[in-house]
Formats: C-alpha cells, structure tokens, sequence
C-alpha cells in the first residue's frame, strides 16, 4: 500500500504561537488529503478535506482562520495551528487518496502516523 | 453519510475468531463498507473494504448480507497484538469524495 508520512510527530509549543504539521505522500500522487483530530480515547473527528490547488473544505464547527490549511502540491498538505491555546492540545491525523504514479487509483484512504500536539 | 453501530467495546482470547458486527440502516445504494484498526498513538490502518457478499484477505474476512444494512468483520485466530480500536465505516466515492466520519468505534481486548 502507499505511504504517507506526517512531520514533526510530536511538538510542543507555547501558548500564543503557531505550529505548523506536513502531511506528505511518499509514493503516490494524493489528490485529495484530509485532516482529523482526535482527543484521548475518542474517536477521529474530521476538520477538513482539501483538494489539491484548490481551498481546503472545512466541516462544520472548524475554525478555517485557526486551522490553516494549504495543499499545493500533489504530494504535500499542511495544517497550521495559529494562536495555539491548551484546548487545541490533540492528536492530529492527516489521510490521503489518490492515484499512483502510473495512473491506477486506490480505493481506500492511506492514514499518516499522526502528530501530537502540545500546548503550554 | 450513513452512519453506522458497533459495539463499544469486545474481549477476547488468543487464538480465537473473533466477530464485529456493525449496523449501517441507511447505507445508499453507492456506499463501501471499509473497516480500520488503529493502535493507541498511531493512525489507522485499512483492513479490508467490500460492497456485498463476502470478501477475504490475509488479515480478515468481511460478511455482507444481501440487504447490506450491517456487516461483520471477521479476525481468524487473534493474538494479543490484535488488541486495538476496529472502526467500520461507510464511503460514498461518488458524491463525498471519499469523506470518512468515523464512528465510535470497537475497542478489541485480546487476553492471554
């Protein structure tokens, strides 16, 4: 299957600043990356869906001013945390789907490591 | 989005089948049913996918029954490792483009 990888996977920063996390797809073409959190023993919850060179889609009750996201390549999706707060302290999920790179699609959506955010 | 029913939690021993069902009542006529595992701290991971009927990989097994309103993922012979969160989900390539709303999931405890 196709990888995708997130950097950092961990970070901890201060209250105030911003932190940005990557999502890279390593050995596929996405076309189509999303973002989730998830907070200690629940379950992922869905921010965005973001199309590539196109404005990412954000779900109901996310923050697009807070939660920046930039998906310019076929291969690379950011998410940046701006004014981080404590509240925003989560474990943050990016997933991928698209096509490989000669051209067959994958049905399913890849998953990255996740990043765990702290904030102080 | 359909949205689908597991139960919350499930025990188990090694070596044993293990069965999760889950209900998805609305499922529409384009939807995939997909299961995930995911272990604590990491992201989930694809365990199989089906329409209907059954289908099989080297992980799993996925039970379909014609009316398609439930599914059940099926684990051969567990071992402790198989100790994680299952989610089942329901995915409309077509009109969501590919949008997953994870449920709550089904935390699997395997025991010695």
């Amino acid at each position: 299957g196709a990888v995708v990888s997130q950097h950092p996977s961990r970070v901890i920063c201060k209250s105030g600043t911003s932190v940005k996390i990557e999502c890279r797809s390593l050995d596929f073409q996405a076309t189509t990356m999303f973002w989730y959190r998830q907070f200690p023993k629940k379950s992922l919850m869905l921010m965005a869906t973001s199309n590539e060179g196109s404005k990412a889609t954000y779900e109901q009750g996310v923050e697009k001013d807070k939660f920046l996201i930039n998906h310019a390549s076929l291969t690379l999706s950011t998410l940046t945390v701006t004014s981080a707060h404590p509240e925003d302290s989560s474990f943050y999920i990016c997933s991928a789907r698209g096509h490989t790179i000669a051209g067959g699609s994958y049905n399913e959506q890849f998953f990255g490591p996740g990043t765990r955010l702290t904030v102080l | 989005l359909a949205k689908t029913t597991q139960p919350i939690s499930m025990d188990s021993y090694e070596g044993q089948e293990v069965n999760i069902t889950c209900s998805h009542n609305n499922i529409a006529t384009n939807d995939y049913i997909t299961w995930y595992q995911q272990f604590p701290s990491q992201g989930p991971r694809f365990i199989i996918q089906g329409y209907k009927t059954k289908v099989t990989n080297e992980v799993a097994s996925l039970f379909i029954p014609a009316d398609r309103k439930s599914s059940t993922l099926s684990l051969p012979r567990v071992s402790l490792s198989d100790t994680a969160v299952y989610y089942c989900l329901v995915e409309d390539d077509y009109n969501q483009g590919g949008k997953l709303i994870f449920g709550q999931g089904t935390e699997l405890s395997v025991k010695p």
